[in-house]
């Protein structure tokens, strides 16, 4: 059965103050790893698909990484409109398999 | 943003009463899910389609039931609605069965 396991649960962050969000998975034969970002009352928003390990794709402040069991969602100098949850989701045949998330709260 | 809308939005309803929640895309996509999240669970597969008429179950289907008579609209009904199915639910739709579109979501209460 797939898992996926997000760590931490919640992360407070000073304006400016970098960090790093982890997704850790076991998977029969993963064809994808996806992050969203999701909103207080909206649905998840996609933000990257990544394939194999030692892939790395960017969006403004946010940079995923992954290796063969791991994923990292990089926050680089974030601001207040960061706060969010980030969701890690793997992809085994039809269905993902998603992570509880990790509550990012960025204070000004 | 992907055009997907979700009906109704917010319902309340007593246990043991029939629900449809309904989703309607724009998009065309063939793939089609049903997601419900609670606080801890993440985001947890009750459904999904892969074309007209064909459905499928997932990890929490158990109480639940849907349907796709058109492309664009997916149901989901509950049959007899209990407490533990409060919850707030997600459509969400696939050109591929890889990166999934999600909708607003409805949140449900049942009494």
């Amino acid at each position: 059965e797939d898992q996926v396991t997000q760590s931490p649960e919640a992360l407070r962050l000073q304006e400016g103050e970098s960090s790093s969000l982890n997704c850790s998975y076991t998977v029969s034969g993963l064809r994808g790893l996806f992050w969203y970002r999701q909103d207080p009352g909206k649905g998840p928003e996609f933000l990257f698909t990544l394939y194999s390990a030692g892939e790395e794709k960017e969006k403004e402040r946010l940079k995923a990484t992954l290796t063969k069991k791991e994923s990292f969602l990089h926050i680089t100098a974030p601001k207040p409109e960061d706060s969010a949850t980030y969701l890690c989701a793997v992809q085994d045949d039809y269905k993902l398999s998603f992570g509880a998330g990790t509550t990012v709260t960025v204070r000004a | 943003d992907a055009g997907i809308t979700q009906s109704p939005r917010h319902k309340v309803t007593e246990t043991g009463t029939p629900v449809t929640l309904r989703c309607h895309q724009t998009e065309n996509h063939r793939y089609m899910y049903w997601y419900r999240q609670d606080p801890g669970h993440g985001l947890r597969l009750i459904h999904y389609s892969y074309g007209v008429k064909d459905t499928d179950k997932g990890e929490v289907s158990d109480g639940y039931s849907v349907s796709r008579s058109k492309t664009e609209d997916f149901l989901l009904t509950l049959e007899s609605a209990t407490s533990s199915q409060t919850s707030v639910y997600f459509c969400a739709i696939s050109p591929d069965r890889a990166k999934q579109f999600f909708g607003p979501g409805t949140r449900l209460t049942v009494l």
